[in-house]
């Protein structure tokens, strides 16, 4: 069965520096995709970025940016310059591949916080 | 483009009463899902609809929860006669396609508290 990992709970990081939050994953599929959802104090899920299985490059969008290795099936969020406002809960998701479903299967979470 | 719509963004039930709750997907979405988000957990997933079909519900329990689509309108998550293990907050979601890069993007959560 799909599953994702992660395994840190909470992580600390100081303002302006970089942070890796991990996930890992397990899929017998070979088609697949993988997310990053932020979820702040007010609840709401905003889209972070996304890695395709097929795709070559590592996923970037601003200062996210997506470690993708599919032999280790590891798809860790690279924050760099962390900001204030970075502090949140942050989820991994992946989607099944193929198949008459588009369901996400989400991790735990990884609640970070953002030090002055 | 205005984003997810879901409303009430928070919901007091008292147990044995029915809970509704609401989704509009984003302009030019056909694809809604729900997913219920328990304390101090992740999202589950709940149920994938297209308009006036049910995709895949294998999420849902089984019992005095419905989900519809309809042609026109929002996207309804119904619990009959809730309880207060019902209490969680939850997401609707909506993409454009089913297949390919189609990224879900949420609305804001209803919370649902049963007292």
């Amino acid at each position: 069965a799909q599953k994702i990992t992660q395994t840190q709970p909470g992580m600390f990081v100081q303002e302006k520096e970089a942070v890796t939050l991990d996930c890992t994953y397990d899929t017998s599929d070979q088609s697949y995709g993988l997310f990053w959802y932020k979820q702040p104090s007010s609840g709401e899920m905003i889209f972070l970025i996304y890695q395709g299985s097929y795709d070559e490059q590592n996923a970037t969008e601003g200062r996210y940016s997506l470690n993708f290795q599919k032999a280790r099936k590891s798809a860790n969020l690279v924050i760099s310059a962390s900001q204030l406002g970075d502090s949140a809960m942050y989820f991994c998701a992946m989607r099944e591949g193929g198949g008459a479903t588009n369901k996400l299967i989400f991790g735990t979470g990884t609640l970070l916080a953002v030090q002055p | 483009n205005a984003g997810v719509m879901q409303n009430p963004r928070h919901l007091v039930r008292r147990r044995g009463q029915e809970a509704r709750l609401r989704c509009s997907p984003m302009k030019g979405h056909s694809h809604v899902y729900w997913y219920r988000q328990l304390p101090e957990e992740g999202l589950k997933f709940m149920v994938y609809l297209q308009k006036e079909n049910i995709i895949d519900e294998s999420g849902m329990p089984k019992e005095r929860f419905s989900a519809e689509f309809p042609k026109e309108g929002p996207s309804i998550l119904r619990i009959q006669q809730v309880v207060r293990g019902d209490s969680a907050a939850y997401f609707c979601a909506s993409s454009p396609l089913r297949q390919g890069t189609d990224t879900q993007y949420f609305g804001p959560g209803t919370r649902l508290t049963v007292l």
